[in-house]
């Protein structure tokens, strides 16, 4: 299957700093990706969508001045955790489909995990 | 997206078939039944999904009953390595990218 890759695996960083989340598509483009939180014990959230040239879309509930999502080109979107609080400390996934038709595959990233001290 | 609803957690020895149930009574026709699945602190893995008719690949098997309101993903031959939270979830596959939707899940225990 196609691979998504995210960069770092792991993070950690002090209360106030920004902290940014790569995630590429290796072998496919996608102009729309999907970012995912997760905390200990608990499902999957999403939390936005990223879209190629154009701004993100946020679910209901997530800043969007907090989680600054750019996606720069057909294979890469960013999501860049801005001020970072102990709160924000998650695993952080994301994810892209492989065509847009029917039977549009998702592809799921490794996963970042960020710890906020 | 329909609702989907799964045990909490299954045990399962290991060298045996697990199957893992889910209920999506509220789901439409243009619906599709799909399988993904989480090792611990890993990424979502696709297993499998299907529309109204069985599905087969090389992870595992989707039987989707007749009035689709329910289905069973079977593991033939579970692995210690199968041990993770599987996720069964109701999506249309029409128009555009569709986000993915996870609710709980189960979590699969594989005994040795």
């Amino acid at each position: 299957g196609a691979v998504v890759s995210q960069h770092p695996s792991r993070v950690i960083c002090k209360s106030g700093t920004s902290v940014k989340i790569e995630c590429r598509s290796l072998d496919f483009q996608a102009t729309t990706m999907f970012w995912y939180r997760q905390f200990p014990k608990q499902s999957l959230m999403l939390m936005a969508t990223s879209n190629e040239g154009s701004k993100a879309t946020y679910e209901q509930g997530v800043e969007k001045d907090k989680f600054l999502i750019n996606h720069a080109s057909l294979t890469l979107s960013t999501l860049t955790v801005t001020s970072a609080h102990p709160e924000d400390s998650s695993f952080y996934i994301c994810s892209a489909p492989t065509s847009g038709g029917p039977y549009n595959e998702q592809f799921f990233g490794p996963g970042t995990r960020l710890t906020v001290l | 997206d329909a609702k989907t609803t799964q045990p909490t957690s299954m045990d399962c020895a290991e060298g045996r078939a697990a199957n893992l149930p889910c209920n999506h009574s509220t789901i439409s026709g243009n619906e599709y039944v799909y399988w993904y699945r989480q090792i611990h602190s890993q990424g979502p893995q696709y297993i499998i999904h299907g529309l109204k008719n069985n599905e087969t690949n090389e992870m595992a098997s989707l039987i989707i009953t007749e009035d689709r309101k329910s289905s069973t993903l079977i593991l033939p031959h579970a692995t210690l390595r199968d041990t993770a939270v599987y996720y069964c979830i109701v999506r249309s596959n029409s128009g555009g990218y569709q986000k993915v939707t996870f609710g709980i899940g189960t979590k699969l225990q594989v005994i040795p």
